[in-house]
């Protein structure tokens, strides 16, 4: 079955210091990663996606993503915090028609 | 262009009554999805309608339901509604330029949302 894991709930960093936001999954067959970002009380906002190709993702925002295939990882990073960051991140992967997130990790980027 | 629109954006409504969410896609694309997303269970898939057609089905009972219209809009019913079901529904459009050929890559854009509070 697909899945994806996010083993951290919550990510402390302070403002100007690059930030890891962990994801690893388990799919069978070709893997469809996606990551987004909510905000309080918004729906989710699309930051990037690896389906294929260079596995260094560039996203919004100056988010980017490194896939590695043998560590079965998709890690959400950025050189350098922002207050404004401070946000839900979802990682997920795509199964048919649908997206199967994980559980969510909080980004608290303290000044 | 504009983004995926949900209304209303807040409801609340007392156990046994029934709700229907509306959801208007980004202009152009066909396939919507529909999410729950609690606390307790974070997000979840309740079903996936391309070209007034249901594809695909989370794991919910019978009492949530929904369609899609010829202009892709798509409604969510939720009927005898219970406590547990106090939730913020996000629906989601996608291109889905295959035509129906299921390829995976196609990227999902989210509305805002619905608060539904039941009680």
């Amino acid at each position: 079955a697909q899945s994806v894991a996010q083993p951290e709930d919550q990510v402390n960093v302070a403002e100007g210091n690059p930030l890891t936001v962990k994801c690893t999954y388990s799919v069978s067959g070709n893997p469809y990663l996606f990551w987004y970002v909510q905000y309080p009380n918004r729906g989710l906002q699309f930051l990037l996606k690896y389906i294929t190709g260079d596995n260094l993702v560039k996203g919004s925002y100056g988010f980017e993503a490194e896939f590695n295939k043998s560590q079965t990882s998709f890690h959400l990073k950025k050189p350098s915090a922002l207050v404004s960051d401070s946000a839900l991140y979802f990682c997920a992967v795509r199964h048919t028609d649908k997206l199967i997130f994980g559980t969510g990790t909080r980004l608290q980027v303290f000044p | 262009k504009a983004g995926v629109t949900q209304t209303p954006r807040y409801l609340i409504k007392t156990r046994g009554q029934q709700v229907t969410l509306s959801c208007s896609p980004i202009s152009g694309h066909r396939s919507v999805s529909w999410y729950q997303q609690t606390p307790g269970q974070g997000l979840q898939f309740l079903f996936e309608y391309f070209s007034e057609t249901q594809r695909n089905k989370g794991n919910f009972p019978g009492r949530f339901s929904g369609r899609q219209f010829s202009n892709s809009r798509s409604e969510m019913n939720v009927s005898t509604l219970e406590l547990g079901d106090s939730a913020l529904y996000l629906c989601a459009s996608s291109l889905d330029p295959s035509g129906g050929a299921f390829l995976g890559t196609d990227t999902q854009y989210f509305g805002p949302g619905t608060r539904l509070t039941v009680l």
